[in-house]
């Protein structure tokens, strides 16, 4: 069975630039989140993704936009980007939404690690 | 953005001492999630609780949910090195509107 893959794993942009990131879901898993983990802190919520729509969303401007594609896997993109984008975006992939049947918990991802300059 | 109340920030015990830490908010959560994050890595899942007043064992590892739903705790019996890492309490929140809402974190360092 195969994790959750997260690419690339390193970035350095510079500010005002765009930036995709990308994510492979556990096998079986039809769910995908993102978050924004700054250094010292928590993770922070994004969005998730469930069977190709957007299913819930944290308190991030327009400019962090995502995509799940049919076979699940998933990409995060952020338009002109700040100096406070800087950080580790993880991936986290389930099955079914939470509360429902076929609901299990997230497996995350090692993360990709943005700088902006 | 909005985090829980972690506690404490940082503990640093011996080797075979137990821990203890946890975590409140001011918002109900259906489903309250202890992970823990080694250095390069993505959270790890430790134990899930989705009752109010549940109580779950996982190895050394015992964590509440709290009867008001708006805390948990997470206790580590008989500590050893390789627990040492940062652990998260998270909150879950959804179905069709999901949010899943972390802590600060609890940096724990065993001394051999």
């Amino acid at each position: 069975e195969t994790g959750v893959t997260q690419s690339p794993t390193h970035l350095i942009k510079t500010r005002g630039q765009q930036v995709t990131l990308r994510c492979s879901s556990q096998s079986g898993h039809n769910t995908v989140s993102w978050y924004q983990q700054a250094l010292g802190q928590g993770p922070q919520f994004i969005f998730q993704y469930y069977r190709e729509e957007e299913n819930g969303r944290g308190n991030f401007p327009p400019r962090f936009s995502g995509l799940q594609f049919p076979n699940y896997s998933s990409e995060l993109n952020v338009n002109a980007l700040e100096l406070d984008d800087s950080a580790l975006y993880l991936c986290a992939s389930s099955s079914g939404l939470a509360g429902g049947p076929e609901y299990n918990e997230q497996f995350f991802g090692p993360g990709t690690r943005l700088t902006v300059l | 953005g909005q985090q829980l109340n972690q506690s404490p920030q940082s503990m640093f015990i011996q080797e075979g001492e137990d821990v203890s830490m946890n975590c409140t908010s001011s918002s109900i959560f259906n489903t309250w999630l202890w992970y823990k994050q080694d250095p390069g890595e993505g959270p790890v899942l430790l134990i899930a609780l989705y009752k109010a007043g549940e109580l779950t064992s996982n190895g050394r590892l015992t964590a509440q949910f709290g009867i008001t739903r708006k805390d948990s705790f997470l206790n580590i019996s008989a500590s050893i090195p390789s627990d040492v890492g940062i652990y998260f309490c998270a909150g879950e929140s959804g179905g069709s509107n999901y949010k899943l809402t972390f802590g600060k974190g609890t940096l724990l360092t065993v001394n051999p």
